[in-house]
């Protein structure tokens, strides 16, 4: 079975602090997919990245970045200065590439506010 | 980048009653979508997969007779609410998977029953 654990419920931050957002996940399969999602207070959720288990660079995206290690099994997000808009729930989720399974597990979200 | 339009985004109907949402991918076509349920302050929750000219695939404990499922063309898929009571309320989203591997979002229905 997967999982994914974002142990963060809640953080708060004010604007133009870095945040780590962490995320761990498990599961048995050797090919499969992880993604961050944003969630405004508006409810839809906004696709923010794509890494398949092959690819372990890291990437970065203006005040985005994004760690992988399989070693640990994390996939950790890092805003950089960040800013009021960057309020959000951050969902990661994981996703098989066989085709029956391809659904998103998430984790439970970690919900940051940045105050001015 | 891909949109996936879902409607409507709020609906308030009386207990007893039938509600239809619709999801729609409108600049690609998706052989998979999914439909998801959020509680207040709580992850999504994958309700069933929708797949186009097939049945959909229900998770464990999701009554398929409750919540039905149609995908009838490579754009739309709809999810209908039969008799809907007030436990069902919830924030209803919808995902489209674009290729290779990604699903994109609608904006999500809020459905309130009295």
């Amino acid at each position: 079975a997967q999982k994914v654990t974002q142990a963060q419920t809640e953080i708060s931050v004010v604007e133009k602090e870095d945040v780590t957002l962490d995320c761990v996940y498990e599961t048995r399969d050797t090919t499969y997919y992880l993604f961050w999602y944003k969630q405004p207070p508006s409810g839809e959720l906004v696709f923010l990245i794509r890494r398949n288990s092959f690819d372990e660079q890291n990437e970065i995206s203006g005040r985005y970045s994004w760690n992988f290690q399989k070693s640990t099994s994390s996939f950790n997000f890092t805003i950089t200065a960040s800013q009021v808009v960057d309020s959000a729930v951050y969902f990661c989720a994981l996703s098989f590439m066989d085709t029956g399974r391809r659904a998103l597990t998430f984790g439970s979200g970690t919900r940051l506010q940045v105050q001015p | 980048g891909a949109v996936v339009s879902q409607h409507p985004s709020r609906v308030i109907c009386k207990s007893g009653t039938s509600v239809k949402i619709e999801c729609r991918s409108l600049d690609f076509q998706a052989t998979t979508m999914f439909w998801y349920r959020q509680f207040p302050k709580q992850s999504l929750m994958l309700m069933a997969t929708s797949n186009e000219g097939s049945k959909a695939t229900y998770e464990q404990g999701v009554e398929k007779d409750k919540f039905l499922i149609n995908h009838a063309s490579l754009t739309l898929s709809t999810l209908t609410v039969t008799s809907a009571h007030p436990e069902d309320s919830s924030f209803y989203i919808c995902s489209a998977r674009d290729y290779p591997d990604t699903q994109y979002f609608g904006p999500g229905t809020r459905l309130t029953v009295l």
